[in-house]
């Protein structure tokens, strides 16, 4: 079975400064996606940004970029001039890219709770 | 973009009742929902897939008796709690995937309290 990890319970930032939040996972699939999810006080589910296994490229989406180390079967997100608004629990999660569509479910890790310090 | 409603936001019940949750999908057809459960300062843990006019795939552990859950149409999935007991109490979840752009949407989730 998949496993995901992030072994950040917690982590601070100031505002306007760069953080990186950690994340491991386990598969023996060679084709997958990955995903970086915020979840803010309100506890509504937002995803911040997505990777392909089989792009080597890494997935940038405004300041937020991720390192994809497919070998290393890491997956880091990098939030570059931190805003206060960014601040809230962040999962990072792994989801099957074949087989049926029930078998697509998302597998979360612990989480990260970021807060931001003005 | 795609919307997904989950009603009630908030549902107080007492011991022994069962309580029902919905999560419809407002502008997209959803073959398969999922439904998760979330405890206090804790991960998403997966109770269960929907899948629309079928039976639902229930994750190890998960009583299919206590935790009903019914995808009677592509576009809304319920999730019953009968008989609830205090260790219920939690946050539940719940995401569809619009079956055209394949892309996973979440409702706000509902927030269980039982006495």
């Amino acid at each position: 079975a998949q496993t995901v990890t992030q072994s950040q319970p917690e982590m601070s930032v100031q505002e306007a400064e760069t953080v990186t939040l950690s994340c491991t996972y386990d598969t023996s699939e060679s084709d997958y996606y990955l995903f970086w999810y915020k979840q803010p006080p309100s506890r509504q589910m937002i995803l911040v940004i997505r990777q392909e296994a089989y792009k080597q490229q890494n997935a940038t989406e405004n300041r937020f970029s991720v390192n994809f180390q497919k070998a290393a079967k890491s997956f880091s997100l990098k939030i570059s001039d931190s805003q206060l608004g960014d601040a809230a629990m962040y999962f990072c999660a792994y989801r099957r890219s074949m087989g049926i569509e029930g078998a697509q479910k998302l597998v979360f890790g612990q989480g990260t709770r970021l807060t931001i310090n003005p | 973009g795609a919307v997904v409603s989950q009603h009630p936001s908030r549902v107080i019940c007492k011991s022994g009742t069962s309580v029902k949750i919905e999560c419809r999908s407002l502008d997209f057809q959803a073959t398969t929902m999922f439904w998760y459960r979330q405890f206090p300062k804790k991960s998403l843990m997966l109770m269960a897939t929907s899948n629309e006019g079928s039976k639902a795939t229930y994750e190890q552990g998960v009583e299919k008796d206590k935790f009903l859950i019914n995808h009677a149409s592509l576009t809304l999935s319920t999730l019953t709690v009968t008989s609830a007991h205090p260790e219920d109490s939690s946050f539940y979840i719940c995401s569809a995937r619009d079956v055209l752009g394949g892309k996973l949407f979440f409702g706000s989730g509902t927030q269980l309290s039982v006495l």
